[in-house]
């Protein structure tokens, strides 16, 4: 089945500690996005990633940092420098200036 | 800057009602509006996009009217039913910013048995 994966599915991080989320896709789409949810806020774009080795910051980048070393993969890493991580992580993924296909979410929740 | 304005926040429909929920927009230069549904827990999926080129696009109960002298845009959900209680969130896009899409803040629509 082709579709985008994201693990895990709920993550509980300490302060001060970093943590990476994972979000797959074979789909073969060149584009990749993440995206955090809060209530009330709808979705605001961290990174996205038009092209294997390229990223570029979105809204709300400060204290997140990605990689994109394969075409299928876009990790996210939630530093100890975003105050503020408690939140739903969305990933998605389309073909450049296509439809946005999203994952199931990851929820992170800070200890 | 809110770039696309959501409204109503939130929207209560009787089963069988029409669910009808409005977007705004200020940059001319967007050309492309999708409406995404999302359940509680899950991740948005499209539902229904237009480009400016037409007024309206229907498909099935779900129909998009386009407004672009008054740069507005609306999703009017026809015969509601409960299976359609979600969260839906109005997007826009355009060529000069990379397809980025500049989201609107959500409806919570609840339609009652």
């Amino acid at each position: 089945d082709g579709g985008i994966t994201q693990s895990p599915k709920y993550l509980f991080r300490k302060e001060g500690q970093n943590v990476t989320l994972s979000c797959e896709q074979n789909l073969n789409h060149d584009a990749m996005y993440w995206y955090r949810q809060d209530p009330g806020q709808g979705l605001r774009l961290i990174y996205y990633s038009q092209i294997v080795n390229d990223f570029q910051k979105g809204d709300i980048a400060e204290g997140y940092s990605v990689s994109r070393e394969k075409k299928e993969s876009f990790p996210l890493t939630v530093t100890s420098a975003q105050k503020n991580p408690t939140a739903f992580y969305l990933c998605a993924s389309s073909i450049v200036a296509g439809e946005q296909f999203f994952g199931p979410g990851t929820r992170l929740t800070v200890l | 800057q809110q770039q696309v304005k959501q409204s109503p926040q939130s929207l209560i429909v009787q089963k069988g009602g029409i669910s009808i929920i409005n977007c705004a927009y200020e940059n001319t230069a967007f050309d492309y509006f999708p409406w995404y549904q999302q359940f509680p827990g899950k991740g948005p999926a499209l539902l229904i996009a237009i480009r400016p080129d037409v007024s309206e696009k229907k498909e099935g109960r779900f129909t998009i009217s386009f407004n672009k002298s008054a740069k507005q845009f609306s999703l009017h959900i026809m015969d509601s039913q409960p299976g359609d209680s979600a969260t839906y969130f109005c997007a826009a896009s355009h060529t000069g910013n990379n397809r980025k899409l500049i989201w609107g803040l959500g409806t919570s629509l609840a339609v009652n048995p």
